[in-house]
């Protein structure tokens, strides 16, 4: 059974860099022709796509995010990671990774992480 | 963008009676639509792609409909375990979500 797992700094201080981190088990991130997704949940709102990568390192990102998010893989870890630069309160959400394949839903999820932003 | 707009945002429904989310994009995704279910606490689940395939292990009880921009969640009868937040998503440009139905007991 396919699981993944985000883990990270659970406060972050306002202008710095998120960085959160997603492991893979149960199955290899390599397989398959699926990408690997962040979304992000407010507390108390609905749910935004920050971005999606695959094993060879081919990105989309949310426009309204891109000049702000990374998204990288590391094969050899089974993980992928997610950076955003520059929050501020606005970011603070549970961050959950999850597969998805082109022109498909995301099927499995994460359990999800609380990121704070603040002083 | 694609915009997703969900109705209503709050639904109240006694047990064993059935409810109908709906889902509209602003521009016409084909039948390129998810539907999750969320519980406090919990990872949203799939329930529904394709906009009227359901996911391996949903009950029978939940049923999608609708293709271009308008679509349809139904639960025929609803189960305390139905009790949650619905989503929509599309996922034929980039990937937008609606802003949730809460289905709450009445």
């Amino acid at each position: 059974q396919l699981q993944l797992q985000e883990s990270g700094p659970g406060l972050v201080k306002p202008s710095e860099t998120l960085s959160l981190t997603c492991t893979v088990s149960g199955g290899s991130i390599s397989s398959g022709n699926y990408y690997w997704g962040w979304i992000r949940q407010p507390p108390g709102k609905g749910l935004e796509w920050i971005g999606s990568i695959n094993y060879s390192g081919s990105t989309v990102y949310n426009p309204s995010l891109n000049s702000r998010v990374t998204i990288s893989v590391d094969t050899s870890k089974n993980q992928f990671s997610l950076k955003l630069s520059s929050v501020t309160a606005t970011d603070t959400a549970v961050y959950y990774c999850a597969r998805v394949a082109l022109y498909s839903p995301f099927d499995y999820w994460g359990q999800g992480t609380l990121a704070t932003v603040s002083s | 963008e694609v915009v997703m707009t969900q109705s209503p945002a709050t639904l109240s429904v006694s047990p064993g009676e059935g409810a109908t989310l709906s889902c509209r994009a602003s521009q016409s995704v084909s039948s390129n639509l998810a539907w999750y279910q969320q519980k406090p606490g919990q990872a949203p689940r799939l329930l529904i792609y394709g906009a009227s395939t359901r996911a391996t292990g949903i009950p029978a009880r939940f049923s999608g409909s609708g293709s271009g921009t308008e679509f349809t969640l139904t639960i025929s009868s609803l189960q305390s375990e139905d009790f949650a937040v619905y989503y929509c998503q599309q996922y034929n440009n980039w990937v937008t979500f609606g802003g949730g139905t809460k289905v709450e007991i009445k």
